[in-house]
Parts: C-alpha cells; structure tokens; sequence
C-alpha cells in the first residue's frame, strides 16, 4: 500500500483563486482526518470523517473552507476564495476505527502559498 | 474542552544526554494520550501511546494524570532523533485528536 496520497504536493496560487486538495486514503480504513500546520498554531483538525460521513467540522475557520467525502477512497478539501493567511500545510490521514482513537497514518502534505 | 501544552518549541540537547520533551493537557474526561513525530522528509506517525506502555526507539511516557503530564523521555539521545514532536490527546472511545503546538529537537553531535 503506498500510504495515503495527497495531491498536489505543492500549490502556489494568488489571492481570490479557488483551491482544491485531493486526498485518497488508505484502503479500508474509515476515518478521514484534513489537518493545517502552521508555526505558529501547530496541527490543528479542521474536519474528519467516518464512513464518508462528516462528524466534526467545528475546525473548519469560516465558510470559504468546504469539504467533501463522496466515496471511501476519495476526499477534498476546498478553499473558495483564498487568502494569503491560509498559506499553510494541510495534512490529510486515515485511520481504521471503531469507537475509539486508533494510529492515525499521514499522508506527505500539501503545501499551500497564497500570494 | 480538551489543549495540550507543549512548552519548548525548540530543544537542543546533546548526543548521549538524556533528553525530556514536556507535554501537559487538559481534559475533564479519562484522557487517551499519544505522541506522533515527524523525521526530516517524513510522513508525520505515531511513536507511542500511553495504553500500549511500550519503549519504541529508546523513547518512553508515563501519563501522570495527577500533574496532568505525558512527558516524553530518553535516557540517551542519538542523532537519529532529530525531529518534530507532537503531542495529543483524545478521550476514551473518541477518534478526534487534538495535538500540541509541537517541540523541535535537534541532537548536538
């Protein structure tokens, strides 16, 4: 298994434009987590999913950010318009769970500059 | 509502010196807690949780619920250590994570 997989690896984009991180998880595992790292904030939870199904997005910081499960191997995370401020990596991971926090496994990232 | 405290952002410590990485947190249920590290051009993973009460890579943590700590600890450092360290913390039967703000160690050769 090559993990979970993020794309794109690095997106450079202007201020106002829409972006869209990708993100497949790993194979049978049923929860979805999209994180942000940032110096100054660390690893924050923006939302995660089980069985495709959204449960916590008190993470998500307003309403430009949305995101979507539409299938067990598939998630985005959409940020409609961009700001220079979420200029950050975003960190996707998977994990198999049942009732309680299991290994979560990360994918490489996605390092986002908005200019 | 559930925060860790990762104290140090940045730790230096010299090759063979023990080495502490503090963590407390603050959560009113019974705590789950975990530390994660990131190695140079490496996925961020899991380096031990508090349940298992494993040793992996030197590295060991006791969950002292009555400080409220989870501190991270070797007795000898080796270069190979050098990373990004998290903490983080969820609640029996709950799968949110909640991490630190991170420590950096670099290992002095």
């Amino acid at each position: 298994d090559a993990g979970v997989i993020q794309s794109p690896r690095h997106e450079v984009t202007e201020m106002g434009q829409e972006v869209t991180l990708r993100c497949k998880p790993i194979s049978g595992h049923n929860s979805l987590f999209w994180y942000r790292q940032t110096m100054m904030r660390g690893l924050e939870l923006l939302i995660y999913f089980n069985n495709n199904v959204p449960i916590d997005d008190s993470g998500m910081p307003e309403d430009r950010f949305s995101a979507k499960m539409p299938n067990a191997s598939f998630s985005t995370l959409k940020i409609q318009p961009s700001e220079p401020r979420d200029s950050a990596v975003y960190f996707c991971a998977s994990s198999l769970t049942s009732g309680g926090a299991y290994e979560q496994y990360f994918g490489p990232g996605t390092r986002l500059t908005v200019t | 509502a559930q925060r860790v405290t990762q104290p140090e952002k940045l730790l230096s410590v010299f090759k063979g010196a023990p080495v502490e990485l503090k963590c407390n947190y603050s959560y009113s249920g019974s705590p789950e807690l975990f530390w994660y590290v990131q190695y140079s051009r490496q996925r961020l993973q899991l380096l031990l949780r508090h349940i298992s009460r494993e040793s992996i890579k030197g590295f060991t943590a006791d969950l002292n619920k009555g400080e409220t700590s989870f501190h991270l600890k070797k007795p000898f450092a080796q270069e190979e250590d050098s990373a990004m360290y998290y903490c983080a913390l969820t609640g029996v039967g709950n799968e949110k994570l909640t991490f630190g703000t991170g420590t950096r160690l670099t290992i002095i050769p």
